[in-house]
């Protein structure tokens, strides 16, 4: 089966912090992405990577970036948080282009 | 840019009977995929079902079927025997044929299951 793990299932910041979600994944996935989920809004895409050193933006990059050195893992770098970045976040890799996206269990991060 | 609505916000059905979850969806593109995903409480993301826009049979999986209109641009879930553990948030997303993989989801409909 397909494993995708994230470092925290609950995290709490202040304001202004530096934040670093991470993603992992055990399949040798090729892509990786990182949403967020709102209540009312579903799932947003902030930011996607085809692979190693690669990432696209997805539709709300704004006030994040990513960094992927490795295969396996994907991280999401909130460099200084804010209280609307308060979000559940939800880390996917899927094998390409071609295949389904397995979802980690979520990370809900809330800034204060 | 592609969306996917959901106009359910809440639903609820009784052990044992049938429920249909409606999503729509905007393209001008004719080849893409669409997915229902199941988000439970423990928020662990499952694939449902897919359904391969140039396929005009309905993918079944198990209990669950969904009816593909692609002319109307609709895409509904239909559970039958519904169980307890069917009880949910369930999302309706979209995806392109070819070009980048990602996603574009629907806003959800919970799904409560009454014993």
């Amino acid at each position: 089966d397909v494993k995708v793990t994230q470092s925290s299932r609950y995290l709490v910041k202040r304001t202004g912090e530096k934040v670093f979600l991470e993603c992992v994944q055990d399949m040798d996935h090729e892509n990786m992405f990182w949403y967020r989920q709102d209540p009312g809004l579903g799932l947003r895409l902030i930011y996607f990577s085809y692979d190693v050193k690669m990432k696209e933006k997805g539709d709300i990059p704004e006030g994040y970036s990513v960094s992927r050195e490795k295969k396996e893992r994907f991280s999401l770098i909130l460099e200084s948080a804010s209280t609307n970045q308060t979000s559940m976040y939800l880390c996917a890799s899927s094998l390409n282009t071609y295949n389904e996206q397995f979802f980690g269990p979520g990370t809900r991060l809330t800034v204060l | 840019a592609q969306t996917v609505t959901q106009s359910q916000p809440e639903m609820s059905v009784q052990e044992a009977e049938t429920v249909t979850l409606s999503c729509t969806y905007d393209t001008s593109e004719s080849d893409y995929y669409l997915f229902w995903y199941k988000q439970p409480p423990s928020r662990q993301m499952i694939l449902v079902i897919r359904q391969e826009a140039y396929k005009q049979q309905n993918a079944t999986e198990n209990r669950f079927s969904v009816n593909f209109q692609k002319a109307a641009k609709s895409f509904s879930l239909k559970i039958s025997d519904s169980q307890l553990g069917d009880a949910a948030m369930y999302f309706c997303a979209y995806r392109r044929h070819t070009g980048a993989n990602n996603l574009f989801f629907g806003t959800g409909t919970r799904l409560t299951v009454i014993p």
